[in-house]
């Protein structure tokens, strides 16, 4: 299978631990998205790479959240000191190159749910 | 800023019926997405909507856009159950393409 995979699926944790998730895009997207879905509302932008640039990071990225995508291909998040309101669905996206057939479609992976006790 | 709204949020349908549901968007934007989410699953792509006048159909769903209203319609033909799910429309923003997303409408198809 080609698509984004995401990895845990799941994650439960105790409220101040830190928390890694890590995506792995369709291979040769160099766009990789990261959004927040918490339940009952549509996903929100957080912070999205272009190869391993990190171009845009959403407010929402408060200093205890920092994601990574080294060498342009997996990207990683983190956050650090867990709060119970980070809480969500994490969700993963990648995009091809623009083209002429090419419409920057985001593919979305399964997510990562996090729960913090 | 962008802002996007769907109504209605809840749609609870009758098999067989058609119904509407509608994205507006505060800011110009060229092109609009349609996405599909069942409960505790990903978001999976509908439609890609490209410019003004846009139309696309896949089996009873069909999207179109109009950019001068800055308008989207999903439209649902003799709903059967399997459509039940939520339903979100996005916009993108920016350089990048961010995803700007509405609140999603909950689609129930009771049989």
């Amino acid at each position: 299978d080609t698509g984004v995979s995401q990895d845990p699926r799941h994650k439960i944790t105790k409220r101040g631990q830190n928390v890694t998730f890590r995506c792995d895009p369709i291979s040769e997207h160099n766009r990789l998205y990261w959004y927040r879905q918490t339940l009952g509302q549509g996903p929100e932008f957080l912070t999205y790479f272009q190869n391993e640039a990190q171009l845009e990071k959403s407010r929402l990225l408060s200093d205890r959240f920092s994601a990574e995508r080294p060498k342009g291909s997996f990207s990683t998040l983190e956050i650090q000191r867990t709060e119970q309101g980070d809480s969500a669905m994490y969700l993963c996206a990648s995009s091809g190159r623009q083209g002429p057939y090419n419409y920057n479609e985001q593919f979305f992976g399964p997510g990562t749910r996090l729960t913090v006790l | 800023e962008l802002k996007v709204e769907q109504n209605p949020l809840f749609l609870s349908m009758q098999e067989g019926k058609n119904y509407t549901i509608y994205c507006n968007y505060s800011t110009t934007s060229d092109r609009l997405y349609w996405y599909r989410q069942d409960p505790g699953k990903s978001l999976e792509s509908l439609f890609v909507l490209l410019s003004n006048g846009a139309v696309k159909q896949e089996g009873r769903l069909m999207a179109s856009l109009d950019t001068k209203a800055r308008l989207s319609t999903l439209h649902i033909t003799a709903a059967v159950h399997d459509l039940s799910a939520t339903y979100f429309c996005a916009v993108p923003r920016g350089y990048g393409n961010k995803l700007v997303f509405g609140a999603g409408t909950i689609l129930r198809v009771k049989s």
